[in-house]
């Protein structure tokens, strides 16, 4: 059975950092092909894509959040890691993340965790 | 403002036939493949379509998708209560490099 299950603090204050961490089973991050991605979702709004780590441990932030972001994996542990400085409260949302599929032509997202819900604070 | 467009809202009666569109441009739909999404309140995505019309295993085959140039489209036929849900689209953009999502659909079964 796959699994990926977020967690991490539920609420942080104002300019703090929070570190979530995806823990996941029956896959593994050192197969061809597969990655895991972070994707926010704020209280009723819409989804959001904000980095994702690949197999080969390539990586990609999304433009308007890079200098805030900083993904890693480690794959013995089977755990991603989210670094996220300088929380705003627009930043409150929950955090999912998700096991990716990449074949050149098309991928998906094809598995999530239910998400963490992260409220900034003062 | 998400990068795809999305109705904001859509509804169909028992039976009948929903669609639910998403507009991009060429740097995202019209050179890559599109997947949708189902959500209900409080849980996580459910892929129902990948690569523009492929449904995983377990989907209904009620639901399809399609594309042209810049756009794709979500059907879903024989609405039942079960498929009201949100829906969102997601592309890969080549511009951004990485992952672009709609706004997503409200479908509602009236």
């Amino acid at each position: 059975q796959i699994t990926l299950k977020e967690s991490g603090p539920t609420v942080v204050k104002p300019t703090q950092t929070v570190t979530l961490t995806c823990t996941f089973s029956g896959f593994s991050l050192s197969t061809s092909g597969v990655g895991v991605g972070w994707i926010r979702q704020p209280p009723g709004k819409a989804l959001e894509w904000l980095t994702l780590v690949y197999w080969d441990d390539d990586k990609r932030y999304s433009p308007s959040l890079k200098s805030r972001l900083t993904i890693t994996k480690d794959t013995s542990k089977n755990q991603v890691v989210l670094t996220m400085t300088k929380m705003d409260p627009v930043d409150t949302a929950t955090y999912h993340c998700a096991r990716l599929y990449w074949y050149g032509s098309y991928w998906f997202f094809d598995l999530w965790g239910r998400g963490t819900l992260v409220t900034v604070s003062s | 403002q998400s990068v795809l467009t999305q109705p904001p809202s859509a509804s169909g009666t028992p039976g009948q036939r929903a669609t639910i569109s998403c507009s991009g441009s060429s740097s995202n739909i019209g050179s890559r493949t599109v997947n949708w999404y189902q959500q209900f309140p409080g849980t996580a995505p459910k892929l129902v379509i990948y690569r523009n019309n492929q449904r995983p295993s377990g989907v209904p085959d009620r639901f399809s998708g399609s594309k042209s140039g810049t756009s794709a489209s979500l059907a879903i036929s024989g609405l039942q209560s079960e498929d009201e849900a949100d829906y969102y689209c997601v592309a890969w953009d080549d511009s951004l490099n990485g992952p672009v999502f709609g706004g997503g659909t409200k479908l509602t079964v009236l």
